[in-house]
């Protein structure tokens, strides 16, 4: 029962670029959304989380969108690096459990 | 300055051996998790403690026994390993319960063979 879907599986971006990943989730009760990067070799880690009040939310080159009605968030990062090379795992939860999406693999050329 | 830790950082095995993984967390956090990640980077929740009180306890196969000493440290000790079992465990961190934000250690790369 997958009740957090992320797309897509795997994103090639060049330097400069923006990069879109997507996720939807079922439960109307989550109240939490984060996003969370993980490097080859570490472990997760946050980067950026919204709350269901608000539409969107900026840190830098990272920004959550939010679309409460459509249950559906996404991250979009500007200005893509080749640092940004990495997995982003989207996430959700209603408590202090956290169901995560399937992943992205996000690669940056330079 | 280490936020959490886990060792062994690899783990080999052969199956039907007895295991144990042990995470540290000098956040002075409440909460803390065990996850497993496995082949396809796929992460789930296996179990969660406050204050050394099991709170979460995911559909997990009873070899697989935490264990809170006190609420810095969460070990997990697995009993008769599977093949299955490989995979990559992070254990986690989060100030309170109910607090979303957590913070996950380096994780332990097990591999049965």
């Amino acid at each position: 029962q997958q009740q957090v879907k992320q797309s897509p599986q795997s994103l090639i971006v060049q330097k400069g670029g923006i990069s879109i990943i997507n996720c939807a989730y079922e439960n109307t009760a989550f109240d939490y959304f984060p996003w969370y990067q993980q490097f080859p070799g570490k472990g997760p880690a946050l980067l950026i989380a919204i709350r269901p009040d608000v539409s969107e939310k900026k840190e830098g080159r990272f920004t959550i969108s939010f679309n409460k009605s459509a249950k559906q968030f996404s991250l979009h990062i500007m200005d893509s690096q080749p640092g940004d090379s990495a997995t982003y795992f989207c996430a959700a939860s209603d408590t202090d459990k956290l169901i995560f999406g399937t992943g992205t693999r996000l690669q940056v050329f330079p | 300055d280490t936020a959490v830790s886990q060792t062994p950082k690899y783990l080999v095995t052969q199956m039907g051996n007895d295991k144990s993984i042990k995470c540290e967390q000098n956040l002075g956090h409440d909460t803390m998790y065990w996850y497993k990640q496995d082949s396809k980077k796929f992460l789930k929740i296996m179990f969660s403690y406050n204050n050394k009180e099991l709170i979460i306890n995911e559909t997990v196969p009873n070899r697989f026994s935490p264990k809170s000493p006190d609420k810095a440290h969460l070990n997990l000790h697995i009993n008769s390993l599977e093949l299955g079992d490989s995979a990559v465990y992070f254990c986690a961190s989060s100030q309170l319960l109910g607090s979303r934000t957590q913070y996950f250690g380096p994780g332990t790369r097990l591999l049965v063979l």
